[in-house]
Parts: C-alpha cells; sequence; structure tokens
C-alpha cells in the first residue's frame, strides 16, 4: 500500500529552466509534507517542507505548492542548476514520533 | 559539529551468511531510526528508538533483523541470515526528539551499502 507516490521516475531539464517535480499521497491524516534530496553514496538532506494549512512555501529557488483536495503537492525549481541533479524524494511525516513515509523519488537531471 | 557516522560503508556477502551495521548518532539525539533503501524505491523505516527503547519495529523482520541501541547512544542492526532481497542501503538517521517533528531536524548518515549475493 503505496502512501507516497513520485510518479516519475527521471526528469532532465535545461539549466536555467523550471524543474517541477510531483508527488501524490493517499492519506488526508498527515498535515506536514516534505522534500529531501539525495546525491548519491549521501545520505537524504532536507530541502522544504509545507503544513497542511498552507498552500505554498518559498525558500530561494525552492517553492513547494499543496493541493489538500487533490492530495497532490509539487516542488518548483527556478531556475534549474546542474548541482540540483539528485534524487529528489517527497515525504510525509508523522509529527509525533518522527517517522517518515517516503515516495519513490525522481532522479533529477539538470544539463547545462 | 559532526553529522550521524555509520560504518562499514560498504559490504558484500553471501546468501544466509550474517551482516551488522553500526550508527552513531549526532551528540544528543535521543531519537534514532534505522532505514533500509531498496534501489529504485524510497526509503523505508526498520525501527526507531527513543534513548534505548523501541518506538516502533512494525516493519523490520524479526526473524532474520534485529537491532539494538545500547545505552541509548550507538546502535547496531544486524541481519542473520541474509537474503539476496536484502540488497539495500541502510541508512541511519538521529533526531532531537520533540513534541512535534519536523523534517528539518532529522539528519540522515551517509548509509551503509549491502550487496547479498
Amino acid at each position: 500500500d503505496q502512501q507516497v507516490k513520485q510518479n516519475s521516475p527521471s526528469l532532465s531539464v535545461q539549466e536555467g529552466r523550471i524543474s517541477i517535480l510531483n508527488c501524490d499521497y493517499t492519506n488526508s491524516m498527515f498535515d506536514y509534507f516534505l522534500w529531501y534530496k539525495k546525491y548519491p553514496a549521501e545520505g537524504p538532506t532536507f530541502l522544504i517542507s509545507i503544513s497542511s494549512i498552507k498552500d505554498k512555501n518559498e525558500d530561494g529557488r525552492f517553492t513547494v505548492f499543496l493541493n489538500k483536495s487533490a492530495k497532490h503537492l509539487s516542488l518548483h525549481i527556478v531556475p534549474s542548476q546542474p548541482g540540483d541533479s539528485a534524487v529528489y524524494f517527497c515525504a510525509l511525516i508523522t509529527p509525533n514520533t518522527g517517522k517518515l513515509i517516503f515516495g519513490q523519488g525522481t532522479t533529477l537531471q539538470v544539463k547545462p | 559539529e559532526a553529522g550521524v557516522a555509520q560504518s562499514p560503508r560498504y559490504k558484500i556477502i553471501e546468501k544466509r551468511q550474517s551482516v551488522a551495521f553500526w550508527c552513531n548518532p549526532i551528540s544528543g539525539h535521543a531519537t534514532l531510526y534505522w532505514y533500509q533503501q531498496i534501489l529504485g524505491q524510497g526509503p523505508k523505516l526498520l525501527i526507531q528508538f527513543q534513548n534505548n527503547g523501541v518506538v516502533d519495529d512494525s516493519q523490520l523482520p524479526k526473524d532474520r533483523f534485529s537491532a539494538e541501541r545500547l545505552k541509548g547512544v550507538d546502535s547496531t542492526l544486524k541481519i542473520q541470515p541474509a537474503k539476496l532481497e536484502d540488497s539495500a542501503v541502510y541508512l541511519c538517521a538521529s533526531s532531537f526528539p520533540d513534541t512535534r517533528f519536523s523534517g528539518n531536524t532529522i539528519y540522515f548518515g551517509e548509509g551503509s551499502w549491502l550487496t547479498v549475493v
């Protein structure tokens, strides 16, 4: 039972353009959503999060959008840079324990 | 500040052999997690400790996996006997305990890569 789905295994964009990564979830009980970034041979690192009381959160080049009615969130990276090339995981968090439920990940390649 | 330390980084074993992974969390972090990441999938929680007590081990295959956290600091994850499907990256993470966890307070180690042949 996949609670978090990232349906695009990979995405390739040109440097300077926008990258849009998508994520769908099934359980409405969660109220906090996150994106993690993972480089090869490294552990995931926290990128950005959003609470269910918001529909947008912005941090520099990174913006996360939440559509609760559609149970969908997306990560926008503008402008994309070659250093953004990594695997991006969408995750839900159980706030009282810190348990993370991850999607399958999307590999982003930003071409110079 | 030192990060989450894991060892060994890479391990190749034959099926039915045993293996152990070690994790040293960030100093002062009472909460410790072990995640399993199979290639092409997202990390999946195996076990969560609060100090040296188990909070969640619902997805730990207890017939072959075991974990302990002595003295509430370091932790060891053991697999015995290993199966081919155990080939994965084993990620350790740690966090301060909080009344409300948020993702930016959870820190992951670099992972231990296991190949079972």
